[in-house]
């Protein structure tokens, strides 16, 4: 199984609600990831978590808030958001150490915030 | 320092063509380089990668060159095909096991049937 994926694969909240995507992964990686990415933009790093332990944070708002329950799931808790949060949220996951490189995206959630 | 900038930032190119995208960077602590290619509404899938002890790296239709002197490096698509319409990022990471990616700001490829 070489696929991350990711729920739900769409979403729109109010600026009042708190939602959360789900990430998973079976590939034994021990790094994952979430991105921002806006329209016609480079995914923007936001989170890591290496075996299980938050390990980059990338000056992200706290009303973004991780949780790597275990090494196949990831979650991202969003509460208050902004209407300029709205964007695709992508999950990614990496073997860890040197000469493990490459990571693996998972088709994202489209986050609309009203 | 920690910057890939990437260009074009879009190009059309006729079936059966050559399409090719530039990547440069300056942090000399790069050793990872990697292309990734999107589809609209999808995640980015890596498409092909080198280090910089190789100076070209083919898989397919698709090439790297990589120049470590001039810290540049270009992915060529060869026969382009409208199934590569697509945006590419290249983007590089850190050596000593970093896991963070720079990505550069992409480049949306047309190719015309």
């Amino acid at each position: 199984d070489t696929e991350v994926t990711q729920t739900p694969k769409h979403l729109v909240m109010g600026m009042t609600n708190k939602k959360s995507l789900k990430c998973e992964q079976h590939m034994g990686h021990r790094a994952m990831y979430w991105y921002k990415q806006k329209a016609k933009k480079p995914p923007e790093l936001m989170f890591v978590y290496s075996y299980e332990k938050l390990s980059i944070n990338e000056s992200v708002p706290s009303r973004f808030s991780p949780e790597c329950p275990n090494s196949s799931l990831l979650n991202l808790h969003l509460h208050a958001l902004q209407p300029e949060d709205s964007a695709l949220y992508l999950c990614a996951s990496s073997h860890t150490g040197l000469g493990s490189n490459e990571q693996f995206f998972g088709p994202g959630t489209r986050l609309t915030v009203l | 320092q920690q910057q890939v900038k990437q260009s074009p930032q879009s190009l059309i190119v006729q079936k059966g063509g050559i399409s090719i995208i530039n990547c440069a960077y300056e942090n000399t602590a790069f050793d990872y380089f990697p292309w990734y290619q999107q589809f609209p509404g999808k995640g980015p899938a890596l498409l092909i990668a080198i280090r910089p002890d190789v100076s070209e790296k083919k898989e397919g239709r698709f090439t790297i060159s990589f120049n470590k002197s001039a810290k540049q490096f270009s992915l060529h698509i060869m026969d382009s095909q409208p199934g590569d319409s697509a945006t590419y990022f290249c983007a590089a990471k850190l050596q000593g096991g970093s896991e963070k990616l720079v990505f550069g700001k992409g480049t949306k490829l047309t190719v015309n049937p």
